[in-house]
C-alpha cells in the first residue's frame, strides 16, 4: 500500500524567501507529525496533528514556522523568511493514533531544503 | 544534556561479529521505547519496540533498564546488510501523551566483509 508521501523531494531557496513542505500521510492514519534532521545533528520533534485536537507546536524553534493540516489528511509545512539554519531535511512521519497504547510512525522520505 | 544519549561510533566490525549498542535517557517519566534503523539518505524505518523484559526478533535482541535509564541494543552475526545508524528513541508522558519521538542521535554501524 502507498506509504507517506512528501513534496518536493529536494528544494534550493534563497535567504528570505518563504518555502512550503507538503506531506500526504497514509490513509486512514489520525496522528500526523513533523520533524526535522539537519545535518550531524539527531532528528527533532516539530509540530503534531491529531484529529480535531489542537496541533501540539512545542516544537517549532521560531515564529517563522507554521503548519496546517486540512480535512484531517494532508500537512503543510511553512516556512518563512527562510534563514540558512533551516537547512535541514524536514520529515514527515503518521501513525494509526497517538497517545496511550504507542502506535508505530511512519515516515516519510523527507523534504531537503538548502536555503542560500 | 541531550535527553537521549548515544554514542555516536562508527562501530566497525567484521562480518559475523556480535555488535552492543547503548542508550541513556534523562526523563524518568519516558513510558515507550524504539529502535529505529536509518540508511545513508534514508527515512527512519521502526527497528524493534523495547520492552522492560527484554525482547528479541531473530539476530537482535533488545533490553530496557528503567532504574538506570538504558536501553540496549544487541546484533548477533552481522550482515554486511546490518550497516546503518541506529536510532536509539523514546517518547514520555511529558511529551502530552502526543506520542511525539524523541531520538538519540544514531549510532554508525559498518559491517565489512
Amino acid at each position: 500500500g502507498a506509504g507517506v508521501s512528501q513534496s518536493p523531494s529536494n528544494k534550493v531557496t534563497e535567504k528570505g524567501k518563504d518555502v512550503e513542505l507538503r506531506c500526504d500521510p497514509i490513509s486512514g492514519h489520525t496522528a500526523l507529525y513533523w520533524y526535522r534532521q539537519s545535518l550531524g545533528q539527531g532528528l527533532e520533534f516539530l509540530i503534531y496533528f491529531q484529529g480535531n485536537s489542537a496541533p501540539d507546536k512545542s516544537g517549532l524553534p521560531s515564529d517563522r514556522f507554521s503548519a496546517e493540516r486540512t480535512g484531517g489528511s494532508v500537512s503543510t509545512l511553512t516556512i518563512q523568511r527562510t534563514q540558512q539554519e533551516d537547512s535541514a531535511v524536514y520529515l514527515c512521519a503518521s501513525s494509526l493514533l497517538a497517545g496511550g497504547r504507542q502506535e508505530t510512525q511512519y515516515f516519510g522520505p523527507g523534504t531537503r531544503l538548502l536555503v542560500l | 544534556r541531550k535527553e537521549v544519549e548515544q554514542d555516536p561510533g562508527p562501530f566497525n566490525v567484521p562480518e559475523g561479529a556480535t555488535v552492543a549498542f547503548n542508550c541513556t535517557y534523562s526523563n524518568s517519566a519516558s513510558q515507550s521505547f524504539f529502535w529505529y534503523r536509518q540508511d545513508c539518505r534514508k527515512e527512519p524505518k521502526l527497528l524493534m519496540s523495547v520492552y522492560s523484559s527484554g525482547n528479541e526478533d531473530g539476530r537482535f535482541t533488545a533490553q530496557l533498564n528503567r532504574a538506570s535509564q538504558y536501553i540496549s541494543l544487541l546484533i548477533r552475526d552481522s550482515k554486511l546488510s546490518d550497516s546503518a545508524t541506529y536510532l536509539c528513541v523514546v517518547t514520555g508522558r511529558g511529551s502530552g501523551n502526543t506520542g511525539k519521538l524523541i531520538f538519540g542521535q544514531g549510532t554508525t554501524l559498518q559491517v565489512k566483509p
